[in-house]
């Protein structure tokens, strides 16, 4: 069995640089959600897509931040001229649509951090 | 607008004892309603989740919650706290269809000896 797969697990990058970050969701899920979870805090949503597209997006992506599903499969989520403020745990999750509520299965997350 | 609130940052059982941990939320919609736990370094795993119908729930590793809608609270519970229960747990709310999940700032269950 294949949960969701995150890499890299850990990424430290100077302040300034463009960091990417892969999720691969469990196969056959439709839906895939990225989080952003800081030092203390429960995770926060970033955005999610259905299928390839893009159907939500928090405030807190922003410009600096992109993310995209293009076959529907994996997703990668791209944070541009990083700040200290970026560092945190990224954290991806799946789920398949099937009526009712879609469990949403987490993946390890990214760990970044910003020198 | 949905929130989660959990009370209590830090929790400390005794081997043995009762685990209770509190959430209580806020929601414009019936929630759906879940507990999460993240052990160091890891993702998150699912205890347990209300979505409809009873409102006791059980979960995994033994652990219970109950939906109570008058006091829009969802407390997790667990007769007898082992050490591998150490970690962090959190709260979240999620609406209808299966969107975005807003979560509780944890609680960080410690079980001693």
């Amino acid at each position: 069995d294949t949960g969701v797969s995150q890499d890299p697990r850990h990424k430290i990058t100077k302040r300034g640089q463009n960091v990417t970050f892969r999720c691969d969701p469990i196969s056959e899920h439709n839906r895939l959600y990225w989080y952003r979870q800081t030092l203390g805090q429960g995770p926060e949503f970033l955005t999610y897509f259905q299928n390839e597209a893009q159907l939500e997006k928090s405030r807190l992506l922003s410009d600096r931040f992109s993310a995209e599903r293009p076959k529907g499969s994996f997703s990668t989520l791209e944070i541009q001229r990083t700040e200290q403020g970026d560092s945190a745990m990224y954290l991806c999750a799946s789920s398949l649509t099937s009526g009712g509520y879609n469990e949403q299965f987490f993946g390890p997350g990214t760990r970044l951090t910003v020198l | 607008a949905q929130s989660v609130t959990q009370l209590g940052s830090h929790v400390s059982v005794s081997e043995g004892a009762l685990v209770l941990l509190r959430c209580n939320y806020s929601s414009s919609v019936p929630p759906y309603l879940f507990w999460y736990v993240q052990y160091p370094n890891q993702g998150l795993q699912l205890l347990l989740k209300y979505t409809t119908g009873a409102t006791l729930v059980k979960g995994i590793n033994g652990f219970e919650a109950e939906f109570k809608k008058s006091e829009t609270s969802f407390h997790l519970t667990k007769p007898s706290a082992h050490m591998s229960d150490a970690a962090e747990y959190f709260c979240a709310v999620g609406t209808g269809g299966g969107n975005k999940l807003t979560f509780g700032t944890g609680t960080q269950l410690k079980v001693e000896l």
